[in-house]
């Protein structure tokens, strides 16, 4: 098992540019999550699906767009980066759907500079 | 609400002391608390869990404190080793619906050899 992996692993990006990170997971999990790590601030939610088909708003949404089109795969999207998404993404899953099991298993993270 | 404090920001422990780390939290909704582990340049790892119906949870060297009238869990790690060295998150989640988890802002641990 690879666990979670992201596609890329580094980007630079300049203002205005687009693009779209890239996470899979092979534990057949339902619920998938997008972070942003700044510095000082922890990890904070972007974006959530809560299975194949669905996604929902976290606590900083803005700028970003996501998709969830196979149950394996989580997309973010950044259509006109800004020097403020400068940061690491890291995506995450977890079973979701089994009763007791509420770990979220992280990838390696994107690490992204838009300037 | 939604707000999981962490303190302290930084730390610097002699091989084998004790490194202690808080959080603090305000939704009495959350029921899910783990502590997670990072090393510079990958993702976050689950290093030890707890819910709220037992006190302490102990595993190895690494020891949750639960305090839930106080809102407050502490991670301990024993005997710290350089090995240790790393950044520590914790976290709160509801155990049910959308199993999203609030961050605390992160304790970067320095363990002297």
């Amino acid at each position: 098992n690879a666990g979670v992996t992201q596609t890329p692993k580094f980007r630079v990006l300049k203002t205005g540019q687009s693009m779209t990170l890239l996470c899979a997971q092979d534990m057949n999990h339902e619920y998938m999550y997008w972070y942003r790590q700044d510095p000082g601030m922890g990890l904070r939610l972007i974006h959530y699906s809560v299975g194949e088909g669905t996604t929902a708003k976290g606590e900083v949404p803005d700028g970003y767009n996501v998709s969830r089109l196979k149950k394996q795969n989580f997309l973010l999207g950044l259509e006109s980066a800004a020097p403020s998404q400068t940061s690491v993404y890291f995506c995450a899953s977890t079973h979701g759907r089994t009763p007791g099991s509420y770990e979220q298993y992280f990838g390696p993270g994107t690490r992204l500079t838009v300037t | 609400q939604q707000q999981v404090k962490q303190s302290p920001q930084s730390l610097i422990v002699q091989k084998g002391g004790i490194s202690i780390i808080n959080c603090a939290y305000e939704n009495t909704a959350f029921d899910y608390f783990p502590w997670y582990q990072q090393f510079p340049g990958k993702g976050p790892a689950l290093l030890i869990a707890i819910r709220p119906d037992v006190s302490e949870k102990k595993e190895g060297r690494f020891t949750i404190s639960f305090n839930k009238s106080a809102k407050q869990f502490s991670l301990h790690i024993m005997d710290s080793q350089p090995g240790d060295s790393a950044t520590y998150f914790c976290a709160a989640s509801i155990a049910s619906g959308t199993y999203k988890y609030i961050f605390g802002t992160g304790t970067r641990l320095k363990v002297l050899a």
